[in-house]
């Protein structure tokens, strides 16, 4: 039973398009997020939800628009799509305090042409 | 802002070496220390963490890492590495002050040689 589940695996599209990253975790917890990471490997934190409401906001482009429906989804949707944004897109849950571990998603391959 | 350091970039090994990855973070409180492990084409998944009490955390797959407040280090070890290792390791430091967010480092590429 997969506890972080994303769609799709891979997305492949063309700069200037829009696209969405969906994320669902039946897990049962508060609280959400996105990561993004490039081509080196490097994993940094985009945005983090609490109970449908944004907790973090790390510098991103207003382009990239988090989405939380209900505590069990996240998504990602992002407009104007250039060809830095090409990266694996990785959602994660967990409980609400500080320390506890994170549950991640396999990844979403984005790749803009 | 807490910063995590990997300075190991690329590591390779043939089996039954043992491991250690070093790691580490600037921030001057109390902080929450992980490491992920990242098997090839699959999401990243918990090997040990750090809250509190016992320095020396014992994890899954026979990995370990001790916590050096003195040294704001949190390195992992293995004594003896299989091919099945073979995987990038990320060390991530949660900041008491910073809420649940994680601050991860760059990521050591390790190879095992069969």
């Amino acid at each position: 039973d997969t506890a972080v589940s994303q769609t799709p695996k891979y997305l492949v599209t063309q700069m200037g398009n829009d696209k969405s990253i969906k994320c669902e975790q039946n897990l049962g917890h508060d609280t959400m997020y996105w990561y993004k990471q490039d081509s080196k490997k490097f994993l940094k934190i985009m945005f983090s939800y609490n109970n449908k409401e944004l907790i973090i906001n790390e510098t991103v482009p207003n382009r990239f628009s988090p989405k939380s429906p209900d505590k069990a989804h996240l998504n990602l949707h992002i407009n104007s799509l250039e060809l830095g944004d090409s990266a694996v897109y990785f959602c994660a849950s967990s409980l609400p305090e500080a320390g506890v571990t994170q549950y991640f998603g396999p990844g979403t391959r984005l790749t803009v042409l | 802002a807490q910063s995590v350091s990997q300075h190991n970039h690329h590591v390779i090994l043939s089996e039954a070496a043992s491991l250690e990855l070093g790691c580490n973070y600037s921030y001057g409180g109390t902080v929450n220390l992980f490491w992920y492990v990242q098997y090839p084409g699959q999401h990243l998944q918990l090997l040990l963490k750090y809250f509190s009490g016992d320095p020396l955390v014992k994890g899954i797959k026979g990995f370990e890492a001790e916590f050096i407040k003195s040294k704001f280090s949190f390195n992992l070890r293995k004594p003896s590495v299989q091919w099945s290792d073979t995987a990038e390791y990320f060390c991530a430091v949660n900041a008491y002050n910073a809420g649940n967010m994680l601050t991860f480092g760059g990521g050591t590429r390790l190879m095992v040689k069969p």
